[in-house]
């Protein structure tokens, strides 16, 4: 089946640490794959995306490259912020599927 | 913009007690759904709709209830409250079901069940 694996949390870091989240996916097709941040309190905001292999999603200084040889869209961040503490969900959307199939989701606590 | 618009925000339940939760988009989108967020489990698809008048059960229906009549509403409905139905609610839109399609979310419905 489809499915979305991602690394477990927490993940606490300080400030200026690099970051980096694994995210790998089983999935039938040509799946478009998806990052969303939720933070505290808030619903769920796109943070970045890439429909086809080796297309790099990029925001807010985030970056994630669609690896269909490893199966992989890991975030990365060479510089986080207190401000990107947040809750981050990797997610899959097969094509003619209106649905995302979601990791569980990983914490990140960033430390001044 | 008013994007994905989900009421109520808090909602305090009795077992056994029904209730809607609302959601309404301003987007024209032809696609939307239910998921619910547990701890642990990121988000499941509860039901989703296609267009007007269409939909279908998504990974974990039982419990719930939809209805499509406008393109612009897709109300969840919990016909006897559960224990089990404490979770935070998320309605989402998007344009189509093609691929690269952005997904947008409401901002959540936080639901208890005592």
């Amino acid at each position: 089946g489809n499915s979305v694996t991602q690394m477990e949390g927490p993940v606490t870091l300080s400030e200026e640490a690099f970051l980096t989240i694994n995210c790998t996916y089983t999935a039938t097709g040509y799946p478009s794959l998806f990052w969303y941040v939720q933070y505290p309190g808030e619903g769920l905001q796109l943070l970045l995306k890439a429909t086809k292999a080796d297309d790099k999603g990029s925001n807010k200084g985030f970056e994630a490259t669609y690896r269909k040889e490893t199966t992989s869209f890991h975030l990365e961040k060479g510089s986080v912020q207190v401000s990107d503490s947040a809750v981050y969900f990797c997610a899959l959307k097969r094509e003619g599927q209106g649905n995302l199939i979601f990791g569980k989701g990983t914490k990140l606590s960033v430390k001044p | 913009n008013a994007g994905v618009t989900q009421t109520p925000k808090f909602q305090v339940l009795k077992t056994g007690q029904s209730m809607t939760l609302q959601c309404a988009q301003d987007m024209n989108h032809e696609y939307m759904s239910w998921y619910r967020q547990d701890p642990g489990m990121g988000l499941r698809l509860i039901h989703y709709s296609v267009g007007a008048g269409i939909t279908d059960q998504g990974e974990v229906p039982n419990g719930y209830n939809v209805s499509r009549s406008t393109t612009e509403d897709f109300p969840l409905r919990l016909l006897s409250a559960a224990p089990s139905q404490t979770s935070v609610y998320f309605c989402a839109s998007s344009y189509s079901r093609r691929g690269g399609n952005t997904i947008y979310f409401g901002e959540g419905s936080w639901l208890t069940v005592v």
